[in-house]
């Protein structure tokens, strides 16, 4: 089985800040994805960036890194340069091999970008 | 815009009806999945359709059934409604190759029990 675990329920972070949002796994599958999505208050779920459990280098799209240390079993979100629109909740998920593809969500983090 | 459509984009109804919530996939993705986020369970899996064929179930509802037709929409069938069944239903898809590990949601269907 896989789980997802989200220990932030919320989070306060000053505009132009950057800011980690945590996330730590468990699975049993050899291979598997990490994902982190995007749900502002309008409600629509928003796909931020990827990381394939063999890929060497951590995963990187515009202000959003992924922080994937595979021993520990955490795929932390970097957010560079906070911005007011960076408010939402943030989901981090995990996806297994053939026959397990589907998304296993944590309980996601509440961010709140403060001017 | 997703590419991934979800209709309707609001539904109330009552307690004992049916609903059915439709999802178009993006162009070309054969898989299709289902979600029920609610505030005290959360984003939970429902189903999992691949190229009309079911690949695998989550915490589906009996009372829940969904299906995936030949030009690749699918519908979510709720029957005997509660008012536990309140809930944003997602529809997902994903591709081929590396597209077939990112799943993109539609903007959901958000169903009102009364």
């Amino acid at each position: 089985a896989q789980k997802i675990t989200q220990t932030q329920p919320g989070m306060f972070v000053q505009e132009k800040e950057a800011v980690t949002l945590d996330c730590t796994y468990d699975t049993s599958d050899p291979s598997y994805g990490l994902f982190w999505y995007k749900q502002p208050s309008s409600g629509e779920m928003i796909f931020l960036i990827y990381q394939g459990s063999y890929d060497q280098q951590n995963a990187t799209e515009g202000r959003y890194s992924l922080n994937f240390q595979k021993a520990r079993k955490s795929a932390n979100l970097v957010i560079s340069a906070s911005q007011l629109g960076d408010s939402a909740m943030y989901f981090c998920a995990m996806k297994g091999n053939f026959g397990n593809e589907k998304l296993t969500f944590g309980t996601g983090t509440r961010l709140t970008i403060i001017p | 815009d997703s590419g991934v459509t979800q209709t309707p984009k609001h539904l109330i109804t009552a307690t004992g009806q049916r609903v059915t919530l439709r999802c178009s996939p993006r162009s070309g993705d054969l898989s299709v999945y289902w979600y029920q986020q609610s505030l005290d369970q959360g984003l939970q899996f429902l189903i999992h359709y691949y190229n009309g064929e079911e690949r695998a179930k989550g915490n589906i509802l009996e009372r829940f059934s969904a299906q995936q037709f030949p030009d690749l929409h699918s519908e979510l069938n709720l029957s005997s409604l509660e008012l536990g069944d309140s809930a944003l239903y997602f529809c997902a898809s994903s591709g081929r190759g590396r597209g077939a590990n990112v799943l993109t949601f539609g903007a959901g269907s958000r169903l009102t029990v009364l």
